[in-house]
């Protein structure tokens, strides 16, 4: 099945430092997403883009759609233990009917050292 | 408000039989997709249904099927479980009062286990 590259692949960092990471797709998107998935849960919606160059924040967790509307950035500035989880991005795409399909990245593996 | 609600949460099964796994969306909320998510294949989009229709559909077989009741609750089947059908299988909600932007909710999954 379709997925989006996503890097890196895993972070191991300490409590306190900023995180990065990005997604990039070989076509276009009019929306990109990121969604945060902690064991045993499904994924939770963190921030959702929708125009290119947008850049986007919801607390420590910043965002960007990327201009050539192939790729996204998350930033989470100074981590908490509690930021642990995998991060995923997501791609919309509209295309003819209406839909909601989402084609999501490989998902970014965050652990946090107190 | 209450989330999607996912029933049952963890299931085993036998290769062969079949299991129908249930999802009730966000309230007021049309369109629900579902997801399989394994650790090979990550996150893949199975169908999704709006007013009682399927209006997309993923590159799984046919033993995987799903329909939508009135009340916007959906329901997946799998028939002749197999091995590979061992995953997470997730659904989610959408409000689709306009314009549809892809932001989906999701309930914390049925974990189907095939032996």
């Amino acid at each position: 099945g379709q997925q989006l590259n996503q890097s890196p692949q895993s972070m191991f960092i300490q409590e306190g430092e900023d995180v990065s990471m990005n997604c990039t797709s070989s076509s276009i998107f009019n929306t990109w997403l990121w969604y945060k998935q902690e064991p045993g849960e499904g994924p939770v919606l963190l921030i959702a883009l929708y125009k290119a160059g947008e850049l986007t924040s919801n607390g420590r967790l910043t965002a960007q759609f990327g201009i050539t509307r192939k790729d996204s950035f998350l930033n989470i500035s100074a981590s908490i233990p509690s930021d642990v989880g995998i991060y995923f991005c997501a791609g919309h795409r509209l295309r003819g009917g209406a839909t909601n399909k989402l084609i999501f990245g490989t998902g970014t593996l965050l652990a946090v050292q107190p | 408000k209450a989330g999607v609600t996912q029933t049952p949460r963890y299931l085993i099964k036998t290769r062969g039989q079949q299991v129908t796994l249930s999802c009730s969306p966000i309230s007021g909320h049309r369109s629900v997709s579902w997801y399989q998510q394994t650790p090979g294949q990550g996150l893949q989009f199975l169908f999704e249904y709006f007013s009682e229709t399927q209006r997309n559909k993923g590159n799984f077989p046919g033993r995987f099927s799903g329909r939508q009741f009135s009340n916007s609750r959906s329901e997946m089947n799998v028939s002749t479980l197999e091995l590979g059908d061992s995953a997470l299988y997730l659904c989610a909600s959408s409000l689709s009062a306009g314009a549809d932007t892809g932001e989906l909710f999701f309930g914390e999954g049925s974990r189907l286990t095939v032996l």
